[in-house]
Formats: C-alpha cells, structure tokens, sequence
C-alpha cells in the first residue's frame, strides 16, 4: 500500500466550476498535510496546510481533512484555466519530520 | 523573507561524467534541506535529507550523495552518472513541520 494515495487523473472541469481532489493516507499517526500546485515545467508550490480535522479557506481554496478515515480533499472554487496543473498532496507521518507524496493529480479546467 | 536558490537550471551531462547540483537558503537558521528527483511522469522521490551540518541521511541507495558543508548550503553529487540519475532535482527547505518551500529546480539529461 502506498503511503499516500492520489488518483492520477487528468481531472476536467469546466471555468467556474468547483474541482474535487482528493487524497488517502495509510498512517494513522499523521498530523500534518499539505497540498502542493506544480505546473509543468516548474516546482511545486505550497498552497495549502492543514493539522485539524474539518476544514480550511484560503480564498478560492478549501482543503477538508478527516483523520478518522484517513482522508485529504482540497476543493477550488470558481475553477480558472490557470488553475490547471498537477496537484500534490504531501504528509509527514506520525513521529517523521520528511514529507511524503501522492503521486498527483492532474486538473484541467476547460473553457 | 526566506528564499532558496538552485542552480543551474538545466545541464546535460554524458554518462560517466561527475556532477555538482548547489542549494543555498537565505533569511532562515539551521533549516531541515532536503534533496528530491522527479523522473518524468513520476513522484517526487526523496533522496536526502539533512538536519544540520555535515550531518546527511539517505533514502534510497543510489548513484548520488550529498554534503552540507554550511548551516544554508547543500549539494549533491556524483562522480559517474548513470542514464537513470536523468530527472528533475528539486532541493528543500524546512523549519518545523510546516512545509516544504522548493527551489526552481535544475533540470538534468544524462546522454
């Protein structure tokens, strides 16, 4: 099993539309989750954190954490065409201090 | 403000060849550095990792190796590149667990 888990996609969602990612961890002990935006070519870019279970907002991003099963989702709002990327969720398990990754979802937002 | 700066961009280098990838970090002390390769189409790959000066551990046993021979500088190395070492290496910086911030990345062909 991996230790974190994305589907590879590609994703498609039309503008403005609102973009489901989703993501599943295998150590329980994990207390820290992140989700990364790569565009292609580049290095991947910190866009969100969370450490608590529920949700959290930053602008056009909501990422939504649930330990109990084990499970990651980062939500975008009012989908943009620049918005369309590889999406990388990363966790440091319980008791580590490296991250680890998903192998990323791809999101294409059509016009 | 904390930045990270890699070089070069990109480099081709033949088979057998050494090689020298450098990653400084400004405005931050005594930060976790870490070293990760992205082959094409794949995850990011941890490679090394480093929780002060001269001290490095190893992920994956491989072609390459790493020093710091500075709080704010890392460097991986190689004395004979292999065709497979060809990928996308991405150093990292960290202080706690609140996320990696990579630098641009040196983009690197072994011919």
């Amino acid at each position: 099993q991996k230790e974190v888990e994305q589907n590879s996609g590609p994703l498609s969602v039309p503008e403005g539309a609102i973009a489901s990612l989703n993501c599943t961890y295998s150590d329980r002990g994990s207390q820290s989750f992140f989700w990364y935006r790569q565009y292609s070519g580049k290095s991947p870019e910190l866009i969100m954190s969370i450490y608590s279970n529920g949700d959290k907002e930053d602008g056009r991003f909501t990422a939504q954490l649930n330990k109990a099963s084990q499970y990651v989702s980062l939500l975008i709002r009012d989908s943009q065409p620049s918005d369309s990327a590889t999406y990388l969720c990363a966790v440091i398990p319980g008791g580590g201090n490296k991250l680890t990754f998903g192998t990323g979802t791809q999101l294409k937002v059509e016009l | 403000s904390q930045t990270i700066h890699q070089w070069p961009a990109t480099l081709v280098q033949p088979v057998g060849s050494p090689l020298s990838l450098e990653c400084t970090v400004e405005g931050t002390s005594n930060p976790n550095l870490y070293w990760y390769r992205q082959a094409a189409g794949r995850g990011l790959q941890l490679l090394f990792y480093s929780v002060g000066i001269g001290q490095i551990s190893s992920e994956v046993p491989q072609n390459l190796s790493a020093s710091r021979p500075q709080d704010r500088q890392f460097i991986l190395s190689s004395k004979k590149l292999l065709l497979s070492d060809s990928g996308f290496y991405l150093c990292a910086w960290s202080v706690n667990d609140r996320g990696y911030t990579f630098g641009s990345g040196t983009r690197l062909t072994v011919v």
